[in-house]
């Protein structure tokens, strides 16, 4: 069975551009959650989308956004970029929620700022 | 509100060691679960256990065991004779009532060959 597969793995921006982010999660997962891991913040919980709908938000800016595909594949997407949000972004999907059952992450991507 | 504490930051201990990490939290649920998940050098977490509030049996796999009180609201993690390979950032998590995982802030650790 394939893992969670997230690209691009690496990305370079500029303030105040945008980003889309992808996330293939493992087949037959309908739940896919977003973290942000940064050294200073540690692990964020960004959102959550289970079969299509947003089930959960973290304390995130309404710059960072997120949808599901009906195929459970995710995309997040950050708008007018901020240093701060130089970060590594990763995905992780499990069949029932990231609180009731194990959840498989992705490598993640490491995006970077300028 | 919930939360997760993790107190050591870092541990480093030589191969063939026990060590011990701690995770204490905080919630108002009488249900809720607790997770640890581990990060290695790689990046990738993966799941290591998760526990349901009302089961405080300890738990044993291999050479890791997971010992879980509610009185003191602990959820500890040992590794018995630690190698080199569990070398890693260490997760403990706890689902609050939204359903939403509350992460600790992680515990490096450093098994010196």
């Amino acid at each position: 069975k394939a893992g969670v597969t997230q690209t691009p793995r690496y990305l370079i921006k500029t303030r105040g551009q945008q980003v889309t982010l992808s996330c293939s999660p493992i087949s037959g997962h309908r739940s896919v959650s977003w973290y942000q891991q940064t050294p200073g913040q540690g692990l964020q919980f960004l959102f959550e989308y289970f079969s299509e709908t947003q089930r959960n938000k973290g304390n995130f800016p309404g710059r960072f956004s997120g949808r599901q595909f009906s195929n459970s594949r995710s995309e997040m997407n950050v708008s007018t970029l901020e240093l701060g949000d130089s970060a590594l972004y990763l995905c992780a999907s499990s069949s029932q929620g990231q609180s009731y059952n194990e959840q498989f992450f992705g490598p993640g991507t490491r995006l970077t700022v300028l | 509100a919930q939360k997760v504490t993790q107190a050591q930051t870092e541990i480093s201990v030589v191969e063939k060691e026990d060590v011990t990490l701690d995770c204490v939290y905080e919630t108002r649920d009488t249900t809720y679960y607790l997770f640890w998940y581990k990060q290695p050098p790689s990046g990738e977490l993966v799941f290591l256990i998760r526990r349901n509030s009302f089961d405080e049996q300890n738990e044993i796999s291999g050479r890791y065991s997971w010992n879980f009180q509610k009185s003191t609201s602990s959820f500890n993690f040992t590794i018995t004779a630690s190698q080199v390979v569990d070398s890693a950032v260490y997760f403990c998590a706890l689902s609050d009532r939204n359903y939403q995982l509350i992460w600790g802030a992680g515990t490096k650790l450093i098994i010196k060959p």
